[in-house]
């Protein structure tokens, strides 16, 4: 397996510029984790879904922030209008089991607004 | 409420000299817990777990854990650092929250090797 993968790697974008990361889970793993991270907050849960469903949303800054899982194999994560502060590099992380399995992390799409 | 605290946010040690992170945990049950290493520009790495098993995990690397009930820790040693394991660390406690897992992050520890 090609581990989870994350699409682009690097994003560059004006302010108010809609703004949709990727994220293409490991095949058979039914939980997916959205985290920021940022040198000043350092790393954020942002959303998680289970089984293609939005369990806690409570870490999604605000409206701006949108994330779905249509389908067990892809996830987006959107800002819309994009600002300066959302520069950050945000992960994709999923996992299968229960509490004992550990979540396995993408590389990351590295997020600049200017 | 479950979380972990990571007492140190930067611990600098000489190449060859032991390694100890250190973590705390808070949780209402048995809890699982894991430590991650994100080296620069990297994603996060599993670099070891506890599931209640045995209470000393051994992890990749040469990093070993000590799971202490009795002090709510868990943290991460290493007999001997090497330039390769400057990186970030993070402790992190797994739980149930009736519709799937949560991870709950600690604030990391900055981890510098000195020649």
């Amino acid at each position: 397996d090609a581990g989870v993968i994350q699409s682009p790697r690097h994003e560059v974008t004006e302010m108010g510029q809609e703004v949709t990361l990727r994220c293409k889970p490991i095949s058979g793993h039914n939980s997916l984790f959205w985290y920021r991270q940022t040198m000043m907050r350092g790393l954020e849960l942002l959303i998680y879904f289970n089984n293609n469903v939005p369990i806690d949303d409570s870490g999604m800054p605000e409206d701006r922030f949108s994330a779905k899982m249509p389908n067990a194999s892809f996830s987006t994560l959107k800002i819309q209008p994009s600002e300066p502060r959302d520069s950050a590099v945000y992960f994709c992380a999923t996992k299968t089991g229960g509490m004992n399995t550990e979540a396995f992390f993408g590389q990351g799409t590295r997020l600049t607004v200017v | 409420a479950q979380s972990v605290t990571q007492l140190d946010s930067h611990v600098s040690v000489s190449e060859g000299t032991p390694v100890l992170l250190r973590c705390n945990y808070s949780s209402s049950y048995s809890p699982s817990l894991f430590w991650y290493v994100q080296h620069p520009n990297k994603g996060l790495q599993l670099l070891l777990k506890y599931t209640s098993a045995a209470t000393l995990v051994k992890g990749i690397n040469g990093f070993e854990a000590e799971f202490k009930k009795s002090e709510t820790s868990f943290h991460l040693t290493k007999p001997s650092a090497h330039m390769s394991d400057a990186a970030e660390y993070f402790c992190v406690v797994s739980h149930d929250t009736g519709g799937g897992n949560k991870l709950t992050f600690g604030t990391g520890t900055q981890l510098k090797v000195e020649l």
